[in-house]
């Protein structure tokens, strides 16, 4: 998990209030990605990010939203947390974005919606 | 679409057993297969990968994967399992330039 940070790596929320999560790495890679991590589901990618200010959708977005202004730093914020929302968010980084290298990952948040 | 399937949710192995997590894929193109593991509130690590060569690929902790083009399967292995080898473990595809496809998982007990 060396030089990829996500803070916090626990919280607890109400439903309805805004919630941000961060990834910050220091390895100076292009491409960042939001997963989130269920029982049953392995990892489902949320949005990833391909450079500063350049992002996209992944396979379940809805109800999350990202930015990047800094190549090391890519939030990610449930603009109105759902208890469907609790869950283990992973932050992932990629050198290159042809997937030769594989990711290298964070040690997770842990989200709970209340 | 892209698409991998682990079919065991869980796999219980004696120490010293050989062990084998299986892993079947669905890509277009040629694929580049991964495996990584994660232990408990942990990220995932990389284990090894499978890019382009030798069919057999030896990565971190004595694991060990098998690219069978014919049957699209990548099962990791292990001669000889450890009680710490107990995690869960993950296999990835993509077609190159797009991104991973993670499977739903394996748990990995190894009992003594």
């Amino acid at each position: 998990d060396a030089g990829i940070t996500q803070s916090p790596r626990h919280k607890v929320t109400e439903t309805g209030t805004p919630v941000t999560l961060r990834c910050h790495q220091t390895e100076n890679h292009r491409y960042m990605y939001w997963y989130r991590q269920d029982p049953g589901h392995g990892l489902r990618l949320i949005h990833y990010s391909y450079g500063v200010k350049d992002t996209d959708k992944g396979e379940v977005s809805d109800g999350y939203s990202v930015s990047r202004s800094k190549t090391e730093d890519f939030l990610l914020t449930l603009e109105s947390a759902t208890s469907s929302q609790t869950s283990v968010y992973f932050c992932a980084t990629e050198m290159t974005g042809e997937g030769d290298y594989g990711y290298t990952f964070g040690s997770g948040t842990r989200l709970t919606v209340v | 679409a892209q698409s991998v399937a682990q079919p065991e949710d869980q796999v219980n192995v004696a120490e010293g057993n050989p062990l084998t997590v299986k892993c079947t894929y669905s890509v277009s193109g040629n694929p580049y297969l991964f495996w990584y593991v994660q232990y408990p509130n942990r990220g995932l690590q990389f284990l090894l990968k499978y890019i382009t060569g030798d069919n057999l690929v030896k990565g971190s902790y004595g694991f060990e994967a098998e690219f069978n083009k014919s049957q699209t399967s990548f099962h990791l292995k292990k001669p000889s399992a450890l009680v710490s080898d107990s995690a869960l473990y993950f296999c990835a595809v993509t077609g190159g330039g797009n991104k991973l496809t993670f499977g739903t998982g394996t748990q990995l007990k190894v009992e003594l």
